[in-house]
């Protein structure tokens, strides 16, 4: 199974700060089978990123991904408020799918 | 309204089973898989398996196959999940969400999770 690595684990940022949050694959992700979900305290995640580039409908455009093969980035441009969440990273590239163990953007 | 709807809390013995339900309504059940995940208090998530258009189209994770089951009964729209002999350790939040059968495009619809407490 693919292993995927969030780092790091906690970030601490001031509103208006930029986030940069890295997940790694343990091998090579296929094609653009990564995304990213936020998931704020008591409610279920929410799709922000597809294939690896696409913002899902209603993702703000100051959220971005990047990245190819084993490494992966979810940038996070001028942090608003609303945004002090934990971001996980899932890979649908082989027919077991993974979770990174998740990054947690707080309140500096 | 576009959504998926998940049957309430339960509390359970550990060996008791116990079925949860994940009701879609808002769009054309038959053409998403819906995949169930895991969140352990205080821990993140953890991907169980799916399950597509007949229940013989269902893929588990090692960590849950032989534990739980999953399918479908596409004339009421709801997914279940099952467990035939509870443990401690199942004590969750369960969340059920969509996807089209390319993964390329993510779980866009989540339920609200349904909370399964295991205690003697």
């Amino acid at each position: 199974d693919i292993v995927l690595t969030q780092s790091p684990g906690t970030l601490s940022l001031s509103p208006g700060e930029r986030a940069t949050l890295s997940c790694r694959a343990s091998q090579s992700v296929s094609s653009t089978s990564l995304v990213w979900y936020q998931q704020k305290a008591g409610q279920a995640p929410r799709l922000l990123i597809y294939g690896i580039f696409s913002r899902a409908t209603g993702t703000p455009d100051r959220f971005s991904g990047s990245g190819s093969g084993t490494d992966f980035t979810l940038t996070i441009n001028n942090v608003e408020p609303e945004d002090f969440a934990v971001y996980y990273c899932q890979q649908c590239s082989d027919s077991q799918w993974t979770f990174g163990q998740g990054t947690k953007v707080e309140i500096k | 309204e576009l959504q998926l709807v998940q049957s309430g809390p339960e509390v359970k013995k550990p060996g008791e089973s116990l079925r949860i339900s994940c009701k879609g309504s808002g769009y054309s059940f038959t053409s998403y898989w819906i995949t169930w995940v895991r969140q352990m208090p205080g821990k993140g998530l953890e991907w169980m398996g799916r399950i597509g258009r007949s229940d013989s189209y269902t893929t588990y994770s090692p960590s849950f196959q032989g534990h739980v089951s999953m399918s479908t009964d596409k004339s009421s729209s709801t997914a279940y999940l099952q467990w035939s002999s509870l443990r401690a350790s199942d004590t969750a939040m369960y969340y059920c969400a969509r996807h089209v059968e390319d993964a390329y495009y993510g779980m866009d619809v989540w339920g609200q999770g349904t909370t399964v407490t295991v205690s003697s």
